[in-house]
This record gives structure tokens, C-alpha cells and sequence, in this order.
């Protein structure tokens, strides 16, 4: 079973800076299979990337992500008061089938 | 724009059950595979159960397997969650989310998502 590690567990930045988060699986899996959340309190999550690289058209363009293999990142570029929250990455499983997420990184106002 | 919303959460005695529904505003519903995700309080989030656009297959979380039963009514857009055997672990925001399989401008599939999400409903179970 892959599993998803992602750090830190929380990042505590200013607004204007730049915040790099992390997502390793135990396995090798595909770009197609990584995908990555935000969560604000009280609220659901929403799509900020789709295979590991992909960006929704609502979605500004200073979040952005990558990686391969094992390593995914998700960057927020010049954070915006809004973007302090927590963000998952989430792998697809194709065997057997599932979705899998991370533990999440709470992203903290400094 | 899609929208979801859930209902049929509440509370329930341990040993107890509940079915949860999710109602889809689109005229594609049956296009879509959907999800049921939850999240425990103060905890991440946990994915719980898949159907396929026509309801023929179906996943599950081994902690939920052959205790939750996920199934779909194309015909009234609707997705539904029936829950046996309720324990205080099951405690959660339940969500639905919508599966969506994206690709690039050449046709070639890139990935999928939960690119729509219902605000959720709660389950407590608690005697």
C-alpha cells in the first residue's frame, strides 16, 4: 500500500513570501495520480491542481506544482492573506482503486 | 455551475445506521464517477467510497468495507451513502465530491480530480 507523506506539517510564512509544500509517496506513481487541496476552516476542500502539474482556470496563477516519481511540490508564489490554510495532496490508487491523501500541511500566517 | 449538496447526517446511536444523499444540480450527472470523503473532527481528510458514472462499480475503504454501501439514481442526480454499524470512529463531516478526468489540449488524458465538493454534512455517532 503507497503512502503519502507530506511536510512539513506546518509552514508559518508572511504574506508576499514564497511557500514550497511537499508530497512523497512510498511508491513511484504516475503524474496523473497526484492532485492537491486547499482547505479553509469550516469549509470543503477545493481542486487546486490536477495530475501534479495541472491548474484548474479558476485557480490564480502563483499556485502551481510538479514533480515526478516520488517528490511532488505544490508552490505558492507572493502568498495572499487568502492563501493561509491547509493544503492535502491526494495520489489515485490503481490497484486496487482508491484515492489516498496526505496528512495535510497547515499553512500558518507568521 | 454544478453544484452539491448533502443531507442526512445527524445523530446516531452506536450500532445504528444512516443514509446519507447527495443531490448534483447538472444535466451530466451520469458522466461523472463520485466520491464520499469524510473528515473527523480536528483530523485530515479521509476518502471513504467510489461509484462509477452508471453505478456498476463500486470502492470502498477497508475501515468502511461491508458496512457502507455507496449507489447512485442517475434518473433524480442523486448519490447516496448507507451506513451500518455506526461506531464513534465513523464520527465525521461527510462530503461528496465530483470525479473528473481532465486532458490536455491534444486530447491526452492528464489526470483526475475532485473538482466539485458539497459543503458537507455531519454524522455523529454517540449513545
Amino acid at each position: 500500500e503507497i503512502v503519502l507523506l507530506q511536510s512539513p506539517g506546518t509552514l508559518s510564512l508572511s504574506p508576499g513570501e514564497r511557500a514550497t509544500l511537499s508530497c512523497r509517496t512510498s511508491q513511484s506513481v504516475s503524474s496523473t495520480q497526484l492532485a492537491w487541496y486547499q482547505q479553509k476552516p469550516g469549509q470543503a476542500p477545493r481542486l487546486l491542481i490536477y495530475g501534479a502539474s495541472g491548474r484548474p482556470t479558476d485557480i490564480p496563477d502563483r499556485f502551481s506544482g510538479s514533480g515526478s516519481g516520488t517528490d511532488f511540490t505544490l508552490t505558492i508564489t507572493r502568498l495572499e492573506p487568502e492563501d493561509f490554510a491547509v493544503y492535502y495532496c491526494q495520489l489515485y490508487g490503481r490497484s486496487p482503486p482508491g484515492f489516498i491523501f496526505g496528512q495535510g500541511t497547515k499553512l500558518d500566517i507568521k | 455551475e454544478v453544484q452539491l449538496v448533502e443531507s442526512g447526517g445527524g445523530l446516531v446511536k452506536p450500532g445504528g445506521s444512516l443514509r446519507l444523499s447527495c443531490v448534483a444540480s447538472t444535466v451530466s450527472f451520469s458522466n461523472y464517477a463520485m466520491n464520499w470523503v469524510r473528515q473527523a473532527p480536528g483530523k485530515g481528510l479521509e476518502w471513504v467510497s467510489a461509484v462509477s458514472g452508471s453505478g456498476a462499480s463500486t470502492y470502498y475503504a477497508d475501515s468502511v468495507k461491508g458496512r457502507f454501501t455507496i449507489s447512485r439514481d442517475n434518473s433524480k442526480n442523486t448519490l447516496f451513502l448507507e451506513m451500518n454499524s455506526l461506531g464513534a470512529d465513523d464520527t465525521a463531516v461527510y462530503y461528496c465530491a465530483q470525479d473528473r478526468d481532465f486532458y490536455d489540449s491534444s486530447g491526452r488524458y492528464v489526470g483526475n480530480a475532485f473538482d466539485m465538493w458539497g459543503p458537507g454534512t455531519v454524522v455523529t455517532v454517540s449513545a
